[in-house]
């Protein structure tokens, strides 16, 4: 079975520009998560989807952050326009009912 | 709102020893589940071994088991015979009902190094 794919894995931007995160859930999964994490701390959860809906989405900054989930399969995470605090890892995870499973991540400076 | 806490940044163990990562946390929820995950360098969040708040009996995967003191609020981790691959970051979580659905509330991580 393969697993939850994120691209790029890194990814490295001036302040200001717009940057996009995409996320492939392992199929049949109809819950997908976005997290933040900064360095030296744990994920935060941004924004959780049901299918192609929103589930929770009251920690995603929505004056730069925004997300969606066409079809209820693939998500997408914009940043626009990107400021230095943005600097994180960004996960996905997707699960069915139970255990979340994460991917690699997507690594992001801002610089 | 829910809280987790693991007060010690950084571990080290010498290979084939027992270490113990600690964790409480705080919830008014009476359904909830607890965590272990590892995240070595390649960034993957990999689950190590999950609790139910109901059930009394503290879990155990190969190695890795944990202590949980349900009225304490605590969660600990024990690794066993240590090597050189649990080398990794380690978040507790847990995972309480919220809009719904379940979501998961991380601590800051250990850092746990293995001596060889």
């Amino acid at each position: 079975e393969a697993g939850v794919a994120q691209s790029p894995r890194y990814k490295i931007i001036e302040k200001r520009q717009s940057v996009a995160f995409w996320c492939n859930p392992i199929s049949g999964h109809a819950t997908l998560y976005w997290y933040q994490q900064i360095l030296g701390q744990g994920p935060k959860l941004l924004i959780q989807f049901q299918n192609n809906g929103v589930v929770d989405d009251s920690q995603l900054p929505k004056d730069r952050f925004s997300a969606e989930r066409l079809k209820g399969v693939d998500s997408t995470l914009k940043i626009q326009p990107a400021k230095l605090e943005d600097s994180a890892v960004y996960l996905c995870a997707s699960s069915h009912g139970g255990e979340q499973f994460f991917g690699p991540g997507t690594r992001l400076t801002v610089l | 709102a829910q809280t987790v806490t693991q007060s010690q940044p950084e571990m080290s163990v010498q290979e084939a020893e027992t270490v113990t990562l600690s964790c409480t946390y705080d919830t008014s929820e009476s359904d909830y589940y607890l965590f272990w995950y590892k995240q070595p360098p390649s960034r993957q969040m990999i689950l190590v071994i999950r609790q139910e708040a109901y059930k009394q009996q503290n879990a155990t995967e190969n190695r890795f088991s944990v202590n949980f003191q349900k009225a304490a609020k605590s969660f600990s981790l024990k690794i066993s015979d240590s090597q050189l691959g649990d080398a990794a970051m380690y978040f507790c979580a847990g995972e309480y009902s919220g809009a719904g659905s379940y979501q998961l509330t991380f601590g800051k991580g250990t850092k746990l190094s293995v001596i060889p």
